[in-house]
């Protein structure tokens, strides 16, 4: 079985400061991973993507994250936090082969100024 | 339409009523997924569907709990006597399927369920 770990319920930055949340994954066979962002009462936004390709993946709005095997991490980072980063990001691990994506429990960011 | 579309996007029901909440996903995507999220917890599974395969129904939390879906179309989310604990935003999203477990899933906005 397959599970995700963030570490972190609630992460604060000050803007300008770097982001790191942090992703851990199990899985018993290659993972695709994922990380999500949702914003306030909305679905969720796909920020990038593993899929076993390079080991530094670039997403969105200056966000990247690197697949780590050694560690079985995927810990998702921006060097200069941004008021509008506010949301809660998910984790998301998908093993080769298997059809549905386990999420961890999500980790919030605050911003302040 | 260009994204996954959920409809209600809101809902209070009375306890002990039934509640339908619909998806329609992205038009060419054979798999859809229903995923729910109670307030300050993550995502949970609740059912697959893909193509016209048996669906797996294996996070469906109780037999309160079922879906459909026409076709490779429109999905129904069922609840049927709703309990307070059944309060969450259930998400709806699809894929396309080729075989990659690297596809993008995409998710609907929501529907918010509140059981008073």
């Amino acid at each position: 079985a397959q599970s995700v770990t963030q570490l972190g319920s609630h992460v604060s930055v000050s803007e300008g400061a770097l982001v790191l949340l942090r992703c851990n994954y199990s899985s018993s066979v290659p993972p695709y991973l994922f990380w999500y962002v949702q914003y306030p009462n909305q679905g969720l936004q796909l920020l990038l993507k593993y899929t076993s390709a390079a080991t530094l993946v670039k997403g969105i709005n200056g966000f990247e994250a690197e697949f780590k095997k050694s560690e079985t991490s995927f810990h998702l980072t921006k060097p200069s936090a941004h008021m509008s980063d506010a949301a809660e990001y998910f984790c998301a691990v998908r093993p080769s082969g298997y059809s549905t994506l386990t999420f961890g429990k999500g980790t919030m960011l605050l911003v302040s100024p | 339409g260009a994204g996954v579309s959920q409809s209600p996007s809101n809902k209070v029901t009375e306890k002990g009523k039934d509640v339908e909440l619909r998806c329609d996903p992205i038009s060419g995507h054979t798999a859809l997924y229903w995923y729910r999220q109670r307030l300050g917890q993550g995502l949970e599974f609740l059912i697959y569907f893909q193509g016209n395969s048996a669906p797996d129904k294996s996070g469906l939390p109780s037999d309160r709990f079922s879906a459909e879906r026409t076709g490779e179309s429109v999905s129904t989310l069922t609840i049927q006597r709703t309990q307070q604990e059944d309060s969450a935003v259930y998400l709806c999203a699809s894929s396309q399927m080729t075989g990659s477990s690297g596809n993008t899933i995409y998710f609907g906005e929501g529907s918010w369920l509140t059981v008073v």
